[in-house]
């Protein structure tokens, strides 16, 4: 196994515009996990999913993001006309079995919008 | 809520010093707590991580770290130095109910510089 994987690892995008990435998780990793890092900061919690369902979302999610994991395999994180603020390292994180197992992260996508 | 606090956002130390990375937890619950490690323009990598058995507990690269619930605290220490050891270090609690079972809370985190 290849750990959890994220595409692409960098993203430079204009003001206004939609980006999207991706997250392969640790097969068989039933939880999957989104955070926010900005410079200088711990990750920030955005969204879970347990499967293919969407059980939290954080106040930081504003409506221009939205999240899917279809199948329960990858997930997609959308940011749709992207602002000076949303720059950042997104970092996808999974976590299977029973309470205390760790969650492994990705690399991460860092975003730039210019 | 649960949250977590760092003291120090960055130490310095000399190859071959002791490392002592300061973590204070709040939790309303048992913590599970644990110790990330993050190179520049990485993920985040598990150092060490406590789940309620030994509260001395013993990571990857020769981290240690040891449960003090009195204190609330979590400190995450190395006997020597290693200039490899130079990194971001992120202490975080675990959400152990609810909707939110899994999320991770973050402290600020703490730049480890390593001098020659």
């Amino acid at each position: 196994d290849t750990g959890v994987s994220q595409d692409p690892r960098h993203k430079i995008t204009k003001r206004g515009q939609n980006v999207t990435f991706r997250c392969d998780p640790i097969s068989e990793h039933n939880r999957l996990y989104w955070y926010r890092q900005t410079l200088g900061q711990g990750p920030e919690f955005l969204t879970y999913f347990q499967n293919e369902a969407q059980l939290e979302k954080s106040r930081l999610l504003s409506d221009r993001f939205s999240a899917e994991r279809p199948k329960g395999s990858f997930s997609t994180l959308e940011i749709q006309r992207t602002e000076q603020g949303d720059s950042a390292m997104y970092l996808c994180a999974s976590s299977y079995g029973t309470m205390g197992t760790e969650a492994f992260f990705g690399q991460g996508t860092r975003l730039t919008v210019v | 809520a649960q949250s977590v606090t760092q003291l120090g956002s960055h130490v310095s130390v000399s190859e071959g010093a002791l490392v002592l990375l300061r973590c204070n937890y709040s939790s309303s619950v048992p913590p599970y707590l644990f110790w990330y490690v993050q190179y520049p323009n990485q993920g985040l990598q598990l150092l060490l991580k406590y789940t309620s058995a030994a509260t001395l507990v013993k990571g990857i690269n020769g981290f240690e770290a040891e449960f003090k619930k009195s204190e609330t605290s979590f400190h995450l220490t190395k006997p020597s130095a290693h200039m490899s050891d130079a990194a971001e270090y992120f202490c975080a609690v675990l959400n152990a109910g609810g909707t939110s079972y899994g999320k991770l809370t973050f402290g600020q985190g703490t730049i480890l510089t390593v001098h020659p």
